[in-house]
């Protein structure tokens, strides 16, 4: 079955850059289905963060856009979400999840998760 | 941005009916997707395009979607559906597509 799996560092200092990887198994990126990124800050609900598609298309939330890269590797079947100039408030689990359907909607596939503290 | 509102909490005795709402402007011509999420755990999908039920989700779970509020219902609780709950809609048209619900928490008596 199709899982995903999010990796990178657990701890960024502020005003770095953090990356981080979703390798997705069971399925080829290649083959179509949006894929997303979404974050949990400590104790607060849920936030999407942006989606892309195999062909390199993305869509960003506003909030975040000038600060926000997300990448597809087809060759290596992942997606990669890179986030700037990080401050506390970006301490959350972050999500890599897969869109349902030919077109993004629901999320129907999420990664486990992974916490990523921002603190010098 | 597009605004969704849910109750933060909704409370339901074992063997009743959980109703939980997500409000926002003319949601009912939008699709409606809901979450469940325990603790330490990602969400689970429960219920995509207002009422549909992904494979291995029980039939007690429902959703509803009109006007300005969807509804996702959960009949006969268990102790096991206790968590937050998000609702969730994507708008393409929108300069912010993606939007998730305040979410909710559903504690069983």
């Amino acid at each position: 079955q199709v899982q995903l799996q999010e990796s990178g560092p657990g701890l960024v200092k502020p005003s770095e850059t953090l990356s981080l990887t979703c390798a997705v198994s069971g399925y080829s990126i290649s083959s179509g289905y949006y894929w997303g990124w979404i974050r949990q800050p400590p104790g607060k609900g849920l936030e999407w963060i942006g989606s892309i598609y195999h062909s390199g298309s993305t869509y960003y939330n506003p909030s975040l856009k000038s600060r926000v890269t997300i990448s597809v590797d087809t060759s290596k079947n992942q997606f990669s979400l890179k986030l700037s100039s990080v401050t506390a408030a970006d301490t959350a689990v972050y999500y890599c999840a897969r869109h349902d359907g030919g077109s993004p909607n629901a999320f129907d596939i999420w990664g486990q998760g992974t916490m990523v503290t921002v603190s010098s | 941005s597009y605004v969704l509102t849910q109750p933060p909490s909704v409370s339901v005795a074992p063997g009743k009916t959980a109703r939980i709402t997500c409000g926002g402007n003319n949601i009912g011509s939008k699709s409606v997707h809901w979450y469940q999420q325990k603790p330490g755990q990602a969400p689970v999908l429960v219920i995509y395009y207002d009422s549909d039920r992904p494979s291995g989700i029980p039939e007690r779970f429902s959703g509803s979607n009109s006007g300005n509020t969807a509804t996702l219902t959960i009949s006969r609780v268990e102790a096991g559906d206790e968590a937050d709950y998000y609702c969730q809609v994507w708008d393409s048209s929108s300069d912010h597509p993606g939007v998730f619900g305040t979410g909710t928490k559903v504690t069983v008596l």
